[in-house]
């Protein structure tokens, strides 16, 4: 079975501080993809990365960046929290470029205050 | 842009009632998927359609794929407590399945009085 892990499932920050999320799967996926979610909002893409060290900005990249050095290592990086980054992360894997079935992390619910 | 809409945002049966989701792109997709969230949980893969018209069946789940590849629909035949959670539809970014990216609808959460 795929495992995707998330390094933390509930994470209290403050703003202005400097948070990493990480996430890690098993399965030797090429693409790493990073969700936030919010109510009545569904899941929207934060960034992807296809490779080790490649990235793509997704939907809302703005105040994240991203950080690949391993293959099975995807980070996701608030460079200055916000509360309006309070939310629920979500990190996915699939194997390749094509439309796979997408493989979640069971989720970080980040509250900055 | 590009949009996956839902509806409706939330459904509350009574345990042994049909519940439906619709799911409406504003571009032709290539495929489509369908993800369930339960309470507290993360989005777990249902299904995949591909054809045109296509009809799929997962016990009491039915999952239809439209003529124009536009839109689609989730039918779950008398609820159970099970069934509660948050079903998402997604297609690819862009319309073509070359990216691995999906775009998600906002979700229908279902909720089920035993």
């Amino acid at each position: 079975d795929v495992k995707v892990t998330q390094s933390s499932r509930y994470l209290v920050k403050r703003t202005g501080e400097k948070v990493f999320l990480e996430c890690v799967q098993d399965m030797d996926h090429e693409n790493m993809f990073w969700y936030r979610q919010d109510p009545g909002l569904g899941l929207r893409l934060i960034y992807f990365s296809y490779d080790v060290k490649m990235k793509e900005k997704g939907d809302i990249p703005e105040g994240y960046s991203v950080s690949r050095e391993k293959k099975e290592r995807f980070s996701l990086i608030l460079e200055s929290a916000s509360t309006n980054q309070t939310s629920m992360y979500l990190c996915a894997s699939i194997p390749g470029r094509t439309t796979y079935e997408q493989y979640f992390g069971p989720g970080t619910r980040l509250t900055v205050t | 842009g590009q949009q996956v809409m839902q509806i409706p945002q939330y459904q509350h049966v009574q345990e042994g009632e049909d519940f439906t989701t619709y799911c409406n792109s504003s571009t032709t997709l290539s495929n489509i998927q369908w993800y369930k969230q339960r309470p507290g949980g993360h989005p777990v893969f249902l299904i995949q359609l591909v054809k045109s018209g296509e009809v799929k069946k997962q016990k009491r789940l039915t999952f239809q794929f439209g003529e124009a590849k536009k839109n689609s629909s989730l039918h779950i035949t008398a609820t159970q407590t099970t069934d509660v959670g948050t079903y998402f539809c997604a297609g690819p970014a862009g319309g073509s399945s070359n990216t691995g990216k999906l775009i998600f609808g906002q979700g229908t959460t279902l909720q089920v009085k035993p």
